[in-house]
């Protein structure tokens, strides 16, 4: 079945700091590429939809300077949190669209910010 | 816009035995999806059954099934013979035959008690 995995799992980083997680479809090209965030005990909110090759599409509330969003290629998007406070803190969960299969979900990167 | 309506925050089971999980939705579409994703403690996304709306068989696999009610925009997952790695917290999910975007309910969380 097709894989989608994450980079890192896991980041802590001080308050003011950029991280980058990257998310990769390994054995699939991928055009559509989503982000979404998720809260303890909650559900997955979207936070952008991302395209190869173009500019992300961002859901109302998110912010586009602080939530930046790279789909360089088929396999590979990134999400870099801009300036990291500690209300980023959440669990981020990318997913990775194969043409008759649907959303393939990678495991998930958990941000804490100090 | 579409929306999901998970009305069971929580639910438990005792192993072996069968358990019902619901979900509602909104749309005024014809061409859509449904799917239950499930989402153990490892957080990872899993997708357990899909069923789209233009057929009117209901979607089986294996010891998990659907029963959709179109008219009634009812969408329910049956798990039968529970299993102790069953438990994990399940999302109803949408998505419009026209788009790749997933609409999420809020989630039941399902305990199996051995």
């Amino acid at each position: 079945g097709a894989v989608v995995s994450q980079h890192p799992s896991r980041v802590i980083c001080k308050s003011g700091t950029s991280v980058k997680i990257e998310c990769r479809s390994l054995d699939f090209q991928a055009t559509t590429m989503f982000w979404y965030r998720q809260f303890p005990k909650q559900s997955l909110m979207l936070m952008a939809t991302s395209n190869e090759g173009s500019k992300a599409t961002y859901e109302q509330g998110v912010e586009k300077d602080k939530f930046l969003i790279n789909h360089a290629s088929l396999t590979l998007s990134t999400l870099t949190v801009t300036s990291a406070h500690p209300e980023d803190s959440s669990f981020y969960i990318c997913s990775a669209w194969e043409l008759y299969n649907e959303q393939f979900f990678g495991p998930g990167t958990r941000l804490t910010v100090l | 816009a579409q929306t999901v309506t998970q009305s069971q925050p929580e639910m438990s089971v005792q192993e072996a035995e069968t358990v019902t999980l619901s979900c509602t939705y909104d749309t005024s579409e014809s061409d859509y999806y449904l799917f239950w994703y499930k989402q153990p403690p490892s957080r990872q996304m899993i997708l357990v059954i899909r069923q789209e709306a233009y057929k009117q068989q209901n979607a089986t696999e294996n010891r998990f099934s659907v029963n959709f009610q179109k008219a009634a925009k009812s969408f329910s997952l049956k798990i039968s013979d529970s299993q102790l790695g069953d438990a994990a917290m399940y999302f109803c999910a949408y998505r419009s035959g026209a788009a790749r975007q997933l609409t999420f309910g809020s989630g039941t969380q399902l305990t199996v008690l051995p």
